[in-house]
């Protein structure tokens, strides 16, 4: 079945040790997003890619990078993490022609910071 | 400000009882989607709506979308235990991401 597909589905990182979180997808799909959840609280979107076209949003943290080295990947990287980064990462996937409309989620990667 | 407002925020009901969450806006959306998310999972979406009064039904979950396309809201008619987790609306607008509300966690008791 496509699916969009998330590695580690659990991370334990040290305040200020790097983390990388991954997403890939089977659904050939243009574009891909980052989103940070905390508990009980909606999506917040980090950044997504239409392509390898990289939009950042205004209030995302400079300490979250992403990459997107070909259209079925995407990483997300905290270079030092914070307490505060302890959250759900979801990644999702849209296709080109409803940019903005139904996104296809992953399991997330529940991140905790000690 | 947040651009979709759901309510009621959380809701604690009893097996078979029947239910409605709203969320509104004063912006007018291209389509609006729902979606549940369950525990320790990603949002799965329920059903998108695009024309201003459509009403989709989806087995025991009844979703409308607005005349003026601001708002929707989704029933669930003798609501189950399964249903149990948190709901999200989506609105569309334009060519950007989707814009998400802060969710109504809806908790359904045996």
């Amino acid at each position: 079945d496509a699916m969009v597909i998330q590695n580690p589905r659990y991370q334990v990182t040290q305040f200020g040790k790097p983390v990388t979180l991954s997403c890939s997808q089977t659904l050939n799909h243009n574009v891909m997003y980052w989103y940070q959840q905390k508990s009980s609280q909606a999506p917040k979107l980090l950044f997504h890619y239409y392509d390898k076209d990289f939009n950042n949003e205004a209030d995302t943290p400079d300490n979250f990078q992403s990459r997107r080295p070909n259209t079925s990947f995407c990483f997300l990287d905290i270079r030092s993490p914070g307490l505060g980064d302890a959250a759900m990462y979801l990644c999702a996937t849209s296709t080109r022609r409803s940019f903005g409309g139904e996104q296809f989620f992953g399991p997330g990667t529940r991140l905790t910071v000690l | 400000t947040q651009l979709l407002e759901q309510s009621p925020q959380f809701l604690s009901i009893q097996e078979g009882e029947n239910l409605t969450v709203y969320c509104n806006s004063s912006s007018v959306f291209s389509s609006l989607q729902w979606y549940r998310q369950e525990p320790g999972e990603g949002p799965v979406l329920l059903v998108t709506v695009v024309t201003g009064g459509e009403v989709k039904k989806l087995k025991r979950l009844t979703f409308q979308f607005g005349d003026a396309r601001k708002d929707s809201s989704l029933h669930i008619t003798a609501a189950q235990p399964g249903d149990t987790g948190l709901y999200l609306c989506a609105g569309a607008l334009g060519n950007t991401p989707l814009v998400f509300g802060k969710g109504t966690r809806l908790s359904v008791i045996a």
